[in-house]
């Protein structure tokens, strides 16, 4: 059974940084890309970076492009989001999804249960 | 940036009744590379259809997806209780963009 379990969330003032992790099991990790999808509260989804299955394609939401990166370490069936210069606007539940193919160019078919930020101005 | 619009925002309907959600692109979508979400309250969401059309594992065949190119359409044939909830659709044919949603509630 595939699960990702997401850590690393909490309360953190705005303009510092936080860094979430998401352990992957119950499927070969490496032959997938992975995502990092956001919600703020009870608000839509929003797409906030990719991973393919070696990092050799990495992508990231215009909203945080050059603040986040995302990261990956197949040895540890990890997979991780570095966030800085945090704001109030990153505040959401942040999931880790798993990718259909080993690109970024597919659904996402298995999902976490998320890890809160919550960002004060 | 594709932008995804989704219509309506609310659907009241009844058990048992026909849901018909629809999803239009900014510009069309690259091999209907489209997809459709369910998510319940409190719940990750779960992915039901992929390439526009392909049910994902374990999806009951009362859903259901068509459309190419910039207009696709969600069809749930006779609602189940458990399916009321929202339902976003994605593309993942240029990055990858989520629409805002469409909430099925019971009438």
């Amino acid at each position: 059974e595939v699960q990702l379990v997401e850590s690393g969330g909490g309360l953190v003032q705005s303009g510092r940084s936080l860094r979430l992790s998401c352990a992957a099991s119950g499927f070969t990790f490496d032959d997938y890309a992975m995502h990092w999808v956001r919600q703020a509260p009870g608000k839509g989804l929003e797409w906030v970076s990719g991973i393919s299955w070696n990092s050799g394609s990495i992508g990231y939401a215009d909203s945080v492009k050059g603040r986040f990166t995302i990261s990956r370490d197949n040895a540890k069936n990890s997979l991780y989001l570095q966030m800085n210069s945090l704001r109030a606007e990153d505040t959401a539940l942040y999931y880790c999804a798993k990718d259909m193919c080993s690109s970024t160019t597919c659904p996402m078919e298995n999902w976490g249960q998320g890890t809160l930020v919550t960002v004060s101005s | 940036e594709i932008v995804l619009t989704q219509s309506p925002g609310t659907l009241s309907l009844s058990p048992g009744e026909r849901a018909t959600l629809s999803c239009r692109a900014s510009q069309s979508v690259r091999s209907s590379y489209l997809a459709w979400y369910q998510q319940k309250p409190g719940q990750a969401p779960r992915l039901l259809i992929y390439g526009a059309s392909s049910r994902a594992t374990g999806i009951p065949d009362r859903f259901s997806g068509s459309g190419s190119g910039t207009d696709f359409t969600l069809t749930i044939s006779r609602l189940e209780p458990e399916d009321f909830a929202v339902y976003y659709c994605q593309q993942y044919g240029s990055f990858l963009t989520f629409g805002p949603g469409t909430k099925v509630d019971i009438k």
